[in-house]
């Protein structure tokens, strides 16, 4: 079956620097790449949809230029958390939907980011 | 607006014994429903889908859900739970002309041996 990588699975970043997320498509062609962030307990929160090759669309409150979104191709697309400060610490998942039109959704496994 | 509401933020059932975990939606036009399972640190597990056709849905582990549409709800059941399917469970959905999942809050399931 459809499988996505997410990497790295676990990540500490001191405050200010800028932290990367790489969510691979291993088996199919991942058209479309959805971003969610999930607080402890809580549900999972869109960020975020990008379209390869296209820019991504942020969902409301969504810092875009915190959050940079790339989806260079059909099989990669990445988060980067730029000048991350504690706040940000949360954890992390991509799902990558193809265009068979099946409405399948795959999910990483999660990225938890601590920010200290 | 599509919305996904999950009563229940826990339900507490005894090993062997059968289970539901509640689901109602709300949505323009036909769902297309789905639930998911999480397991500490993990990311979402598929477990079934309802998109058309018989309202009996059979999913991984032996899972159903039963998709009412007069009651908007899509209820997940299992006959007789077991230990290992202690996590938490999400519904989502999505609208026939939007492609975002929109999750519920998500319900822990705790099964006691």
């Amino acid at each position: 079956g459809a499988v996505v990588s997410q990497h790295p699975s676990r990540v500490i970043c001191k405050s200010g620097t800028s932290v990367k997320i790489e969510c691979r498509s291993l088996d199919f062609q991942a058209t479309t790449m959805f971003w969610y962030r999930q607080f402890p307990k809580q549900s999972l929160m869109l960020m975020a949809t990008s379209n390869e090759g296209s820019k991504a669309t942020y969902e409301q409150g969504v810092e875009k230029d915190k959050f940079l979104i790339n989806h260079a191709s059909l099989t990669l697309s990445t988060l980067t958390v730029t000048s991350a400060h504690p706040e940000d610490s949360s954890f992390y998942i991509c799902s990558a939907r193809d265009k068979s039109g099946v409405y399948g959704y795959t999910f990483g496994s999660g990225t938890r980011l601590t920010v200290v | 607006a599509q919305s996904v509401a999950q009563p229940e933020d826990q339900v507490n059932v005894a090993e062997g014994n059968p289970l539901t975990v509640k689901c109602t939606y709300s949505v323009s036009g036909n769902p297309y429903l789905f639930w998911y399972v999480q397991y500490p640190n993990r990311g979402l597990q598929f477990l079934l889908k309802y998109i058309t056709g018989d309202n009996l849905v059979k999913g991984s582990y032996g899972f159903e859900a039963e998709f009412n549409k007069s009651q908007t709800s899509f209820h997940l059941k299992k006959p007789s739970a077991l230990v290992s399917d202690s996590a938490l469970y999400f519904c989502a959905v999505i609208g026939i002309r939007v492609d975002k999942l929109i999750f519920g809050a998500g319900t822990r399931l705790a099964v006691h041996p």
